[in-house]
C-alpha cells in the first residue's frame, strides 16, 4: 500500500516563528509532491509544488524534497495566525492517477 | 480560483435512497476527479476521468459509480446510499494526470449526510 504519513498535530508556533511541517512517502517511483492548505470546512487549495530534489522558495514558504529519503516538508517563515490551517501533503504514488494524501497536519500560529 | 462548482452543496439523504453528485467546470481541464474526506482519513480518491465517456477506479470505489458524457461535468452517483457514505465529497480537475507536473484544483465540496 503506496502511503503518506504526515503527523496529525496540532503543532503550536508562535507569531513571527518558522513552522516545519514534514512527510514522508513510502513509493519511490513520485516525481511530484504537492502541499495544500486547508481552513475548517473549506477546500483544499494549492500552496506550493516541487518536482526535484532540493528546495523551491515561493514567498514565505520553502518546500524540500529528499527523493533518496522520501522525504518531502513545508517550511513557513514569519507565521501569521492567517496561516492557521491543516496542511495536506499530497504525491501520485503507485503509478496511478490521482493524488494520494496524508491525513494532514493541524498547524496553529499563536499571537 | 479555478472554475469548478459543485452541487447539491449539502444534502441530507436517508439510507437507501439514490443520490447524485454533480461537478461542473469552466476551465476545460481533461482530468476530473472525486475524492471524499472523513476524519482519520484524510482526502481519498473514489473515481477519475480522463476524458468524456473514460473513467477508472479509485482507492476508495465501492458503492459508487461515475459518468461523463461531457468535458465540463463529471457525475457521481451513490445507488444506495449507506450511513459509511456520510462524508465530504470534493470534485478536483487537473490539464493533465497526477503523475505529470500538473496541479491537482479542487471545487468548494458536497457535504452528505445519510440518516
Amino acid at each position: 500500500q503506496k502511503e503518506v504519513e504526515q503527523n496529525s498535530g496540532p503543532l503550536s508556533v508562535p507569531e513571527g516563528a518558522i513552522a516545519s511541517l514534514n512527510c514522508t512517502y513510502s513509493d519511490r517511483v513520485s516525481q511530484s509532491f504537492f502541499w495544500y492548505r486547508q481552513y475548517s470546512g473549506k477546500s483544499p487549495e494549492l500552496i506550493m509544488s516541487i518536482y526535484s530534489n532540493g528546495d523551491k522558495e515561493d514567498g514565505r514558504f520553502t518546500a524540500q524534497l529528499n527523493k533518496a529519503s522520501q522525504y518531502v516538508s513545508l517550511l513557513i517563515r514569519d507565521s501569521q495566525p492567517s496561516d492557521s490551517a491543516t496542511y495536506l501533503c499530497a504525491g501520485p504514488l503507485g503509478g496511478a492517477d490521482g493524488l494520494t494524501f496524508g491525513k494532514g497536519t493541524h498547524l496553529i500560529i499563536q499571537p | 480560483d479555478a472554475g469548478i462548482t459543485q452541487s447539491p452543496r449539502h444534502k441530507v439523504t436517508e439510507t437507501g435512497t439514490p443520490v447524485t453528485l454533480r461537478c461542473h467546470q469552466t476551465e476545460n481541464h481533461r482530468y476530473m476527479y472525486w475524492y471524499r474526506q472523513d476524519p482519520g482519513h484524510g482526502l481519498r480518491l473514489i473515481h477519475y476521468s480522463y476524458g468524456v465517456k473514460d473513467t477508472d477506479k479509485g482507492e476508495v470505489s465501492d458503492g459508487y459509480s461515475v459518468s461523463r458524457s461531457k468535458t465540463e461535468d463529471f457525475l457521481l452517483t451513490l445507488e444506495s446510499a449507506t450511513s459509511s457514505q456520510t462524508s465530504v465529497y470534493f470534485c478536483a480537475i487537473s490539464r493533465t494526470s497526477g503523475l505529470g507536473t500538473d496541479t491537482q484544483y479542487f471545487g468548494p465540496g458536497t457535504r452528505l449526510t445519510v440518516l
